[in-house]
């Protein structure tokens, strides 16, 4: 495979459950990212992984939990979540520098409904 | 705060031009991208600018304009497939990407 891979790509769960969403990069990459897109609304960024150390945590609620456990993988895992957490979850990994311009590539995303 | 605008939706003709704005306040500016997202699908990369001026790729440019906090997006010779979302990001003073909420986009026949 190439690229950035996700799994699953749709998701139902209640409110109870535990899950994980999983993402794969294959560009040799060393930053890794979490994004939640919600309709008509600019992605929000999560969580920044570079060099498999979390560099950002933008005040996402402790529901959710990140873990890279390399440079080529990320998780997102999800426990008591609410409706309003009903989104495309978007993976994407890029090549930092240091300097300006990194392009960032995205996986296909996870589409998480919520009941 | 950190801002960007940009239209939520635009339409346009099959074979026509348009051009999708930008405007941007943030803390730090390392550059803007512009991003294609069709529906249902990943966003993918258009194009990069950090100088002022134009940056033609194909039948599609994106200009910039750092001191105006502005930027858009020119597409030529519209085809049907380019109906997608366009996603404007400012890559901040710690190299993350702010996001704009995208342009959707619709060509008409």
């Amino acid at each position: 495979e190439t690229g950035v891979t996700q799994t699953p790509r749709h998701l139902v769960m209640g409110m109870t459950n535990k899950k994980s969403l999983k993402c794969e990069q294959h560009l040799g990459h060393n930053a890794m990212y979490w994004y939640k897109q919600s309709a008509k609304k600019p992605l929000e960024l999560m969580f920044v992984y570079s060099l498999e150390e979390r560099v950002e945590n933008n005040s996402v609620p402790s529901r959710f939990s990140p873990e890279c456990p390399n440079s080529s993988h990320l998780f997102l895992h999800l426990h008591t979540l609410q409706p309003e957490d009903s989104a495309l979850y978007l993976c994407a990994s890029s090549r930092q520098t240091g300097q300006g311009g990194n392009e960032q590539f995205f996986g296909p995303g996870t589409r998480l409904t919520v009941l | 705060g950190q801002n960007i605008d940009q239209p939520t939706e635009m339409t346009a003709t099959e074979g026509a031009i348009v051009q999708i704005n930008c405007t941007y306040q943030t803390s730090g500016f390392n550059g803007l991208f512009w991003y294609q997202q069709h529906a249902g699908e990943a966003p993918t990369f258009l194009s990069y600018n950090v100088l002022d001026g134009l940056e033609e790729k194909g039948r599609f440019s994106s200009f910039l304009s750092r001191s105006k906090g502005y930027s858009y997006l020119l597409l030529k010779e519209l085809q049907m497939k380019d109906s997608a979302s366009y996603l404007c990001a400012v890559e901040d003073s710690n190299y993350q990407l702010i996001w704009g909420a995208g342009t959707k986009l619709i060509i008409k026949p």
